[in-house]
């Protein structure tokens, strides 16, 4: 249980276009799902939190214009990286829990991650 | 601020051998505790949590962390190393309150097995 797909596992894109990567929960509610960004060899920094049907929360530093991010229901949630340039280029992981699951509410499962390569 | 810290980068051990990744937090309160393990290319799959209760928490793959309230750490074991068992191997915190749910990651400590 508690299988998190992502999609696409690898995108390559010209500098300038916007790419659109899908988070969804396979066999629970995700009332909460995250996005994080990955750089080689280093930590997993999360970019921004969203809840269900409402605006997603940014972290400092993300530009919410660049990585739009959209969980209309609860089983979706997608990231939008607008004019993507290859500063971009990066490993995006997402993470989906489910807060109305008792003790699970406060695990998060996590998806396989998405290469973005911007040429 | 929040922080959790792995001290060690990378750790190389022979197959069979035992195995401890350490973990420290700095959290206001006793903090939600996670390990996850990453393979190359790949998410991020949970090993063990710890809530409350029990310090010695069992996961899956044969690991166990032990919770130390006195030390802030989380350190992770395996009795005996498997080959399959190389990876990077991240300790992770959340707590309550406007936080919830957020996880703060360590630095990640990469594992190499030695056959």
């Amino acid at each position: 249980g508690a299988v998190v797909s992502q999609h696409p596992s690898w995108v390559i894109c010209k500098s300038g276009t916007s790419v659109k990567i899908e988070c969804r929960s396979l066999d629970f509610q995700a009332t909460t799902m995250f996005w994080y960004r990955q750089f080689p060899k280093q930590s997993l920094m999360l970019m921004a939190t969203s809840n269900e049907g409402s605006k997603a929360t940014y972290e400092q530093g993300v530009e919410k214009d660049k990585f739009l991010i959209n969980h209309a229901s609860l089983t979706l949630s997608t990231l939008t990286v607008t004019s993507a340039h290859p500063e971009d280029s990066s490993f995006y992981i997402c993470s989906a829990s489910n807060r109305r699951e008792g003790r699970t509410k406060n695990i998060q499962y996590f998806g396989a991650g998405t290469r973005l390569s911007v040429l | 601020a929040q922080s959790v810290t792995q001290p060690d980068i990378h750790i190389t051990v022979s197959e069979g051998a035992s195995l401890e990744l350490r973990c420290n937090y700095s959290y206001g309160a006793t903090p939600y505790l996670f390990w996850y393990v990453q393979s190359p290319g790949q998410g991020l799959q949970l090993l063990l949590k710890y809530f409350s209760g029990d310090t010695l928490v069992q996961g899956i793959k044969g690991f166990e962390a032990e919770f130390k309230r006195s030390q802030s750490s989380f350190n992770l074991r395996k009795p005996s190393v498997h080959w399959s068992d190389a990876a990077e191997y991240f300790c992770a915190a959340s707590a309550g309150g406007t936080s919830y749910g957020k996880l703060t990651f360590g630095q990640g400590t990469i594992l190499t097995v030695h056959p």
